[in-house]
């Protein structure tokens, strides 16, 4: 089956205390995302990597990290999380060109 | 500056009254729209991709429609599994490929 992992569902962490969220996707897709969903703003794009080893900024990466070293993980840390980054996560993926994005089932940050 | 509005907010339906959700967009240039459903605690999931003015998609009871400016999300005759939010994302010429621009989305319930 055709999907994208996230782990963990939930977390609730301390300021400034490190974290990573993972994302895993079977499609073998080029591209992957991350995107933020806040009340009243929507889906907002972190970080996006095109390929292995190419990543670049979003719309709001303040405070995120990104690695791609592998082309089916593209994990998003957190090095030092402040309660402006508690939020709901979304990691996405898909094939190059304007096709579809399959979302994970989101992770919930809370940071207190 | 790429943007996307959906109206409305939220919308309260019976079952089998239909109605239709608006999507307003403005970007440089449309690679393609994109129809998300989203329930709750969980990721978008794909509904369709419009390319082009004039170009229309059905499935179930959703039918989906593009003009210049704005999409349509019809829905017919809803059932209450119908009830999700909806979300609409433009993809736009030029950037990163592949990023996905959302609106805020529309909250649909629909009443036995």
């Amino acid at each position: 089956e055709a999907q994208v992992t996230q782990n963990p569902r939930y977390l609730i962490t301390v300021t400034g205390k490190k974290l990573t969220v993972t994302c895993s996707q079977n499609m073998n897709h080029e591209y992957m995302s991350w995107y933020r969903q806040d009340p009243g703003l929507g889906l907002r794009q972190i970080y996006y990597s095109m390929n292995v080893e190419v990543t670049d900024k979003g719309d709001v990466p303040e405070g995120y990290k990104v690695s791609r070293k592998e082309k089916r993980n593209f994990p998003l840390i957190l090095e030092s999380p402040s309660p402006n980054q508690t939020s709901l996560y979304f990691c996405a993926s898909s094939a190059p060109g304007n096709t579809e994005a399959f979302f994970g089932q989101g992770t919930r940050l809370t940071v207190v | 500056e790429d943007q996307v509005t959906q109206s409305p907010e939220a919308l309260r339906l019976q079952e089998g009254e239909s109605s239709s959700l608006n999507c307003s967009y403005t970007v440089s240039g449309l690679r393609g729209l994109f129809w998300y459903r989203q329930d709750p605690g969980k990721g978008p999931e794909f509904l369709f991709t419009l390319y082009s003015a004039g170009e229309e998609k059905e499935k179930e009871r959703l039918k989906a429609t593009l003009t210049k400016k704005e999409s349509f999300l019809h829905i017919t005759a809803p059932k209450p599994e119908d009830s999700a939010t909806y979300l609409c994302a433009v993809q736009p010429y030029g950037g990163a490929t592949n990023k996905l621009i959302f609106g805020t989305g529309t909250l649909l319930a629909v009443q036995p």
